[in-house]
């Protein structure tokens, strides 16, 4: 089945500065790589994907990149606010194959440092 | 709109005892999934529910789980004889139609058995 890793497990950034977390995949016929991130006390929440027919996908100060070839895939924040402080997870998919299932990563704990 | 609905949100019982966990979907998603997030770690699939059907119960940790879906809504995840290690926030989550679309979380039941 799939495997996904993240890197790292947490990391503190200086407001404004910009924070990148790294995901590497197993399978190589996964085609959609969403992020989620979760506030203390709620459910993850999706912020933004990407399908693998696509390299880079942004969305105002957040980016996604992937790599097929290399199977991985990273998020960007740019200029971070301290209501970025947060648990991220990434996460990958099959969803041609007839299993819907997506596969989390072990989540990134990010500290935005006023 | 409502999002997904889980209750209990908070559940402590003996170690020996059934606990039943309920989620409401979002009206009209046809996919339900149930994952549990042990303290500070990520997401585990337990099982995927596309209508009433479970295509994907693969992670489920033994047979004292079982999981049931009625009408295309509700979904109630039951465990008998609970063990201290079932501790954890069990999450559900329901999307349009699988993967491939958002995954839109509830906020959790949270199981502490003593």
């Amino acid at each position: 089945g799939e495997n996904v890793e993240q890197h790292p497990s947490t990391l503190s950034v200086q407001e404004g500065d910009s924070a990148v977390i790294k995901c590497t995949y197993s399978d190589s016929a996964s085609n959609y790589f969403p992020w989620y991130k979760q506030e203390l006390g709620k459910g993850p929440q999706l912020i933004i994907d990407i399908r693998s027919n696509v390299g880079e996908k942004k969305d105002q100060r957040i980016a996604v990149t992937l790599n097929k070839t290399a199977k991985h895939f990273s998020l960007h924040i740019t200029e971070t606010q301290p209501e970025d402080s947060a648990v991220y997870f990434c996460a990958a998919a099959r969803t041609n194959f007839g299993n819907e299932k997506l596969t989390f990563g072990t989540g990134t704990r990010l500290t935005i440092i006023p | 709109g409502a999002g997904v609905s889980q209750s209990p949100s908070n559940k402590v019982t003996e170690k020996g005892k059934d606990v039943e966990l309920r989620c409401d979907p979002i009206s009209g998603h046809t996919a339900l999934y149930w994952y549990r997030q042990s303290l500070g770690q990520g997401l585990e699939f337990l099982i995927y529910f596309q209508g009433n059907s479970a295509p994907d119960k693969s992670g489920l940790p033994s047979d004292r789980f079982s999981a049931e879906r009625t009408g295309g809504s509700v979904s109630t995840l039951t465990i008998q004889r609970t063990q201290q290690e079932d501790s954890a926030v069990y999450l559900c989550a329901s999307s349009l139609k699988g993967a491939n679309s958002p995954l839109h979380f509830g906020n959790g039941t949270r199981l502490t058995v003593t």
